[in-house]
């Protein structure tokens, strides 16, 4: 499985676009990239997943570049609500390969008023 | 919205005792996983099951910890002995067999060993 490397905390103000970069310089052909959410005494929750270029969803957009060493997760207008730990994970989703995901130790976004 | 569920929501126990944790995931997802997070790191995959089958259990301390799914439908993780260190949450996630990736986590189980 991919490592994937992080930064440790990021602070930003409510109603500011965040960017949160992951880096996966060893990912696989195979390999997908996902982020979830992690509130304080809560279980990770999933928010986006992509392949390549650029992925949206309601909640957050996700880009990756043509060499897919990296990738960018948006959070357009943030919120108090939104301070959480990030955490993006790289790995092979196919069925034959099982579904396992390693976290890493994520990104801890404070946004303040 | 559908949940995986998991009891009990907090456990306190005195080092050397056993303490089991149960997780009904979510209807029809065949895999199961279930992670240990300590406080201020991230989870770490302790077991996988498909259906009932162990798919991956490579980090799981086989000498204290038990998981088994044997209908392949619920899932009960066992530790016994209990040591101080194993204080963490665990948490269950399920996910459906071609979801790619996308699991739905319950709200985990906050172990406390004394």
């Amino acid at each position: 499985l991919a490592k994937t490397t992080q930064p440790i905390s990021m602070d930003s103000y409510e109603g500011q676009e965040v960017n949160i970069t992951c880096s996966h310089n060893n990912i696989a052909t195979n390999d997908y990239i996902t982020w979830y959410q992690q509130f304080p005494s809560q279980g990770p929750r999933f928010i986006i997943q992509g392949y390549k270029t650029k992925v949206t969803n309601e909640v957050a957009s996700l880009f990756i570049p043509a060499d897919r060493k990296s990738s960018t997760l948006s959070l357009p207008r943030v919120s108090l609500s939104d301070t959480a730990v990030y955490y993006c994970l790289v790995g092979d989703i196919r069925d034959n390969a099982g579904n396992m995901l390693t976290f890493g130790g994520g990104t801890r976004l404070m946004v303040k008023p | 919205e559908a949940e995986v569920a998991q009891s009990p929501r907090y456990k306190i126990t005195e080092k050397s005792q056993a303490v089991a944790f149960w997780c009904d995931p979510i209807s029809g997802h065949a895999t199961l996983y279930w992670y240990r997070q300590i406080l201020g790191q991230g989870p770490e995959l302790l077991v996988q099951f498909q259906d009932e089958s162990v798919v991956d259990d490579s980090q799981l301390p086989k000498d204290r910890f038990s998981a088994e799914r044997l209908k392949g439908v619920d899932s009960t993780l066992k530790i016994q002995p209990a040591e101080l260190g194993d204080s963490a949450m665990y948490l269950c996630a399920s996910s459906l067999e071609t979801s790619g990736g996308s699991s739905f986590f319950g709200p985990g189980t906050r172990l406390t060993v004394l």
